[in-house]
């Protein structure tokens, strides 16, 4: 069936350091593909999202491209900051009768320090 | 101002102590889901609701119910709510009119089992 695959956590880098999150995708055809990350006792946000081949998401400094050849949906950050302190989730996305169901990768815990 | 609110925030019950969590929605969205999210694991569709639609996922235990008796609220039921059940539960929301639409989650509600 369609799974994620995320790179195992956890991550602990320093303050301005180079963030890469490496996610793959087994799938029938060519779903949607998302970021959500979840702050430290919250629910999930989105972070980023791509809907076809080739699309790049970005937000707040965080990008991820859509590689159809590779399966791949990596996430990466130039720089990033201890407010990025988070469990980052990558996961796609199944049509449901009328809904949407997504599935996650096991999550990557993210610590940056000062 | 929170457009998915789940109650309690935390909740403790004891094991076969039937217990239910609540959540309500501001974005008058057709569709409604519930997840289970167990301690360092990826989030789990248990069920969702199209309007007044149930679909249940094929692998979701019976122990688990939920009922929508209006558009802004939803319940997830435990019927005997065992060790195993101890989780974060996820409410979500989507308008239902695409395939690749934003899910917006609330802040969940953590379940002990004692």
């Amino acid at each position: 069936g369609d799974s994620v695959t995320q790179m195992e956590g956890p991550v602990t880098l320093s303050e301005e350091a180079f963030l890469t999150i490496n996610c793959t995708y087994t799938a029938t055809g060519y779903p949607s593909l998302f970021w959500y990350v979840q702050y430290p006792g919250e629910g999930l946000q989105l972070l980023l999202k791509a809907t076809k081949a080739d699309d790049k998401g970005s937000n707040k400094g965080f990008e991820a491209t859509y590689r159809k050849e590779t399966t791949s949906f990596h996430l990466e950050k130039g720089s990033v900051q201890v407010s990025d302190s988070a469990v980052y989730f990558c996961a796609l996305i199944l049509p449901l009768q009328g809904a949407q169901k997504l599935v996650f990768g096991q999550g990557t815990r993210l610590t940056i320090n000062p | 101002d929170a457009m998915v609110i789940q109650n309690p925030r935390y909740q403790v019950t004891q094991f076969g102590k039937p217990v239910t969590l609540s959540c309500s929605q501001t974005l008058n969205h057709n569709v409604m889901y519930w997840y289970q999210q167990k301690s360092s694991q990826a989030p789990k569709l248990l069920f969702h609701y199209y309007d007044k639609d149930f679909n249940n996922e094929a692998d979701t235990p019976d122990n688990f119910q939920s009922r929508r008796p209006n558009t802004s609220f939803c319940f997830l039921d435990i019927r005997s709510p065992g060790l195993g059940d101890a989780a974060m539960y996820l409410c979500a929301t989507s308008r239902g009119q695409g395939n690749n639409e934003k899910l917006f989650f609330g802040s969940g509600t953590q379940l002990s089992v004692l």
